[in-house]
């Protein structure tokens, strides 16, 4: 089975700290996602990575950077926490299957709460 | 570039039928997949159609009408754990996906 962790499920920031958040897939996945989860606006995707030292802008990458220093490692970083980065922050790894189709698979979500 | 519609909430029965409708605006298309995600859980995947016509996985089928614009998910008979939000999502290029906002279904006795 495929598994994607991710460091923490709940973690609670002040303003203004830099916030790390780990997510470490073992398929060999060449692409990582990071998404956040609000109620009411889906999944959005913040940054994400087709390879070792690669990254690429998402929908919303403003105030958030990525490091993808190993194939199974993408870190999500808030350089500098605000109260509107609370949410669910989800990390996604995939692989395309027989038929082309991209298939993500999903870590269990980190609830970051920024006071 | 590209977004998805799909209601926000639909309440069905167990033991009934229900459909998940998903109309989509992209600016290249190659295929509709569906996720399934439970309250505190991750999104998992449920299905991927590239052709039009239907995909059935045992109680689970996915649309796809490529000339509409138009999919969905249809739920067939219900169960309580079926209860969950789903989600329909296209490729955006670059092996990424564009998620609709989901649509809650609330399965009740």
């Amino acid at each position: 089975d495929v598994k994607v962790t991710q460091s923490s499920r709940y973690l609670v920031k002040r303003t203004g700290e830099k916030v790390f958040l780990e997510c470490v897939q073992d398929m060999d996945h060449e692409n990582m996602f990071w998404y956040r989860q609000d109620p009411g606006l889906g999944l959005r995707l913040i940054y994400f990575s087709y390879d070792v030292k690669m990254k690429e802008k998402g929908d919303i990458p403003e105030g958030y950077s990525v490091s993808r220093e190993k194939k199974e490692r993408f870190s999500l970083i808030l350089e500098s926490a605000s109260t509107n980065q609370t949410s669910m922050y989800l990390c996604a790894s995939s692989s395309q299957s027989d038929r082309g189709e991209e298939t993500q698979y999903f870590g269990p979500g980190t609830r970051l709460l920024v006071l | 570039g590209q977004s998805l519609e799909q209601p926000s909430e639909v309440t069905a029965v167990e033991g009934a039928i229900v459909q998940i409708n998903c109309t989509y605006q992209t600016s290249g298309f190659y295929g509709l997949s569906w996720y399934q995600q439970h309250d505190g859980g991750a999104p998992t995947f449920l299905s991927y159609n590239a052709l039009d016509g239907l995909e059935e996985t045992g109680r689970f089928s996915s649309f796809l009408s490529r000339s509409d614009s138009y999919g969905y998910l249809l739920l067939q008979e219900l169960q309580m754990k079926d209860s969950a939000s789903y989600f329909c999502a296209v490729p955006g290029g670059g092996n990424k996906l564009t998620f609709g906002t989901g649509t809650q279904l609330k399965v009740e006795l």
